[in-house]
């Protein structure tokens, strides 16, 4: 079956610019999480969503915001982009994160000149 | 404020059982811990999770004692491909509301 599939793999932006990420999770998976990874700051949390519904949330401000559809598709949005938000984003899909397996997709590398 | 903590690094043999504590403020009875292991220029991988005192999968043991101050990933036998870096994500419902990462733990596997 397929994998979580992530687009754009890789996106160039400046600073102020706002950027849209997508994440298809696998087939038959509520629930999407959303990761930041950078060199300095290692992995962190950015949200969950679950049946639509943001479900968890990490320490990030609110130029960063997502959404889930119906398909169980989500999208992350960053405004106002910053030379720190440079980094490898990745979303993970799951039946419900709390009870299974959550399967990683393959990150977007965002660099913001 | 929350705060999860983990060793920056450890060293094991192959064949030993290895021990990673993640140490984050006390959290919910109902709060969960979650484990990943990430290999270099890879995508992190889900170990385990849970929030009661003791869980085991085929792969590993998360352990979380009665005060929920600590856990402990365990992992059984470790080989030379277990080589990896390991972070812990602890929810913080009653806290902050807000899920927080562990700066990770390069676990180095020796022959």
């Amino acid at each position: 079956k397929a994998g979580v599939t992530q687009t754009p793999r890789y996106l160039i932006k400046t600073r102020g610019q706002q950027v849209t990420l997508s994440c298809s999770p696998i087939s038959g998976h509520r629930s999407v999480s959303w990761y930041q990874q950078t060199p300095g700051q290692g992995l962190q949390f950015l949200f969950e969503y679950f049946s639509e519904t943001q479900r968890n949330k990490g320490n990030f401000p609110g130029r960063f915001s997502g959404r889930q559809f119906s398909n169980s598709r989500s999208e992350m949005n960053v405004s106002t982009l910053e030379l720190g938000d440079s980094a490898l984003y990745l979303c993970a899909s799951s039946r419900d994160r709390y009870t299974d397996t959550q399967y990683f997709g393959p990150g977007t590398r965002l660099t913001v000149l | 404020l929350a705060k999860t903590t983990q060793p920056i690094s450890m060293d094991s043999y192959e064949g030993q059982e290895v021990n990673i504590t993640c140490s984050h403020n006390n959290i919910a009875t109902n709060d969960y811990i979650t484990w990943y292991q990430q290999f270099p220029s890879q995508g992190p991988r889900f170990i385990i999770q849970g929030y009661k005192t003791k869980v085991t999968n085929e792969v590993a043991s998360l352990f979380i004692p009665a005060d929920r101050k600590s856990s402990t990933l365990s992992l059984p036998r470790v080989s030379l491909s277990d080589t990896a870096v390991y972070y812990c994500l602890v929810e913080y419902s009653s806290n902050t509301g807000k899920l927080i990462f562990g700066q990770g733990t390069t676990l180095q596997v020796k022959p």
